[in-house]
């Protein structure tokens, strides 16, 4: 069964400072993964998603995230932190040939502070 | 234009009561789920419909009732309301796929029974 965990419910960083959001990922086949946002009081946004091609992915708002499979893992990252970056961040699995079936994360909140 | 609209944003409602949430897709997309996220922001999907056809159906109780009339269209029905079932209940929609394609999700429906 696929699973995902998410190191740190709450993370706060400095305006400018480099973000790093974790994500450690369980699955029997090969996954693909993903990370959505949500701010507050509105739905979830994809940031990026890793679907097989290249192990390094570019998203959107400055994000991105390595696939390592040895490690089980896809870290999000974002080298300087915004203000407007302060949300929820989501790591959701989904079953490779399956139905397109998001297993998520338990989330982080990440603050940013001047 | 939104993509994923859901109607309403905010319900509440007293236990025993009966209620419906609709939502709609104007992406062209074939596919579309019911995800509840919690109080303690926990998301989990409920159902997914491809074409009219329910194709994912986790394990939730038969109060709760999907409707999809066409592939634009995915409503909730929940009969019998009970506190538990307070929640934000999030509608999305993608391409079929085999697992890599991307979930856009409307806006949510906090949902608060009293």
């Amino acid at each position: 069964a696929q699973s995902v965990t998410q190191l740190g419910s709450h993370v706060s960083v400095s305006e400018g400072a480099l973000v790093l959001l974790r994500c450690n990922y369980s699955s029997s086949v090969p996954p693909y993964l993903f990370w959505y946002v949500q701010y507050p009081n509105q739905g979830l946004q994809l940031l990026l998603k890793y679907t097989s091609a290249a192990t390094l992915v570019k998203g959107i708002n400055g994000f991105e995230a390595e696939f390592k499979k040895s490690e089980t893992s896809f870290h999000l990252t974002k080298p300087s932190a915004h203000m407007s970056d302060a949300a929820e961040y989501f790591c959701a699995v989904t079953l490779s040939g399956g139905y397109n079936k998001l297993i998520f994360g338990a989330g982080t909140r990440l603050a940013v502070h001047p | 234009d939104t993509a994923v609209s859901q109607t309403p944003k905010y319900l509440v409602t007293q236990m025993g009561n009966d209620k419906s949430i609709k939502c709609e897709q104007n992406l062209g997309h074939d596919t579309m789920y019911w995800y509840k996220q919690d109080s303690k922001k926990f998301l989990k999907i409920m159902f997914s419909y491809n074409n009219k056809e329910l194709i994912i159906n986790e394990t939730v109780p038969n109060r709760f009732s999907p409707k999809s009339p066409d592939k634009a269209h995915l409503n909730l029905h929940i009969n019998s309301l009970e506190l538990g079932d307070s929640a934000v209940y999030f509608c999305a929609s993608s391409h079929q796929g085999r697992g890599n394609t991307e979930a856009f999700f409307g806006q949510g429906t906090r949902l608060t029974v009293v």
